[in-house]
């Protein structure tokens, strides 16, 4: 079953907003990781968090987690054109057999229009 | 951009041929795996490997195979392509524990007429 669900699932700004994309899982987590996909391609790896850290901050991004919600939120302040892309969160967890999982939520789709 | 690479980037193929689809990274990464991501939505691990020699099945069922011979090189394989296995495949390694941030090839898009 699906860990990560983002919300929204799509989102269009203007240049120069603010763009708040939201995580929420289901089961414990060591960390959480926001990756990039712009269409068509890869995902890059834009930041993580682990499970004991409330908040975390890399250039234009911040990121916060909320262990007790199950939740955490991906700020892009100062929004670009070049930010258009999908955006995934992905939880991170090992079960008690020593079995390593990051599964990945079905994204939001941000568009910035110039 | 990650060192991990993809060939082909795009692939239609017929139903009913052998296809395989090249990974290989130069991280020197022990755990590499393969995910695939139809249209809009989510990423379904399909398998991974630890190391050479060692491979398992994801999540998500998958009739592919893939080997593990050398640690820079994880090639999946379709024995019969199905109009069914059309999707994206992206492949990906990680230098540590597979809960670490992962590096990811530009996938190779499979249309299978």
């Amino acid at each position: 079953s699906q860990q990560g669900e983002e919300d929204p699932q799509a989102l269009s700004i203007q240049e120069g907003e603010n763009a708040t994309m939201n995580c929420s899982y289901k089961t414990s987590i060591n960390n959480l990781q926001w990756y990039r996909q712009n269409s068509g391609r890869g995902l890059v790896h834009l930041i993580l968090i682990r499970s004991n850290e409330r908040e975390k901050h890399s250039g234009r991004l911040r990121v916060t987690l909320d262990t007790s919600k199950k939740s955490s939120s991906l700020l892009i302040t100062a929004s670009r054109a070049a930010d258009t892309a999908s955006y995934f969160c992905a939880t991170g967890t090992i079960t008690q057999g020593g079995s390593e999982k990051l599964v990945f939520g079905k994204g939001t789709k941000l568009t910035v229009n110039p | 951009e990650a060192d991990i690479y993809q060939t082909p980037r795009y692939l239609v193929i017929g139903t009913g041929k052998k296809i395989t689809l090249e990974c290989s990274q130069t991280m020197g990464h022990d755990k590499m795996y393969w995910y695939q991501q139809d249209p809009g939505m989510e990423l379904h691990l399909i398998h991974y490997s630890y190391g050479v020699n060692s491979t398992e099945k994801g999540d998500l069922s998958s009739e592919s195979t893939v080997s593990r011979i050398r640690t820079e090189h994880f090639p999946l394989t379709l024995e019969s392509a199905r109009p069914s296995h059309t999707s994206q495949y992206l492949c990906a390694s990680s230098r540590g524990q597979a809960t670490y941030e992962q590096y990811f090839g530009p996938g190779t898009r499979l249309t299978v007429t």
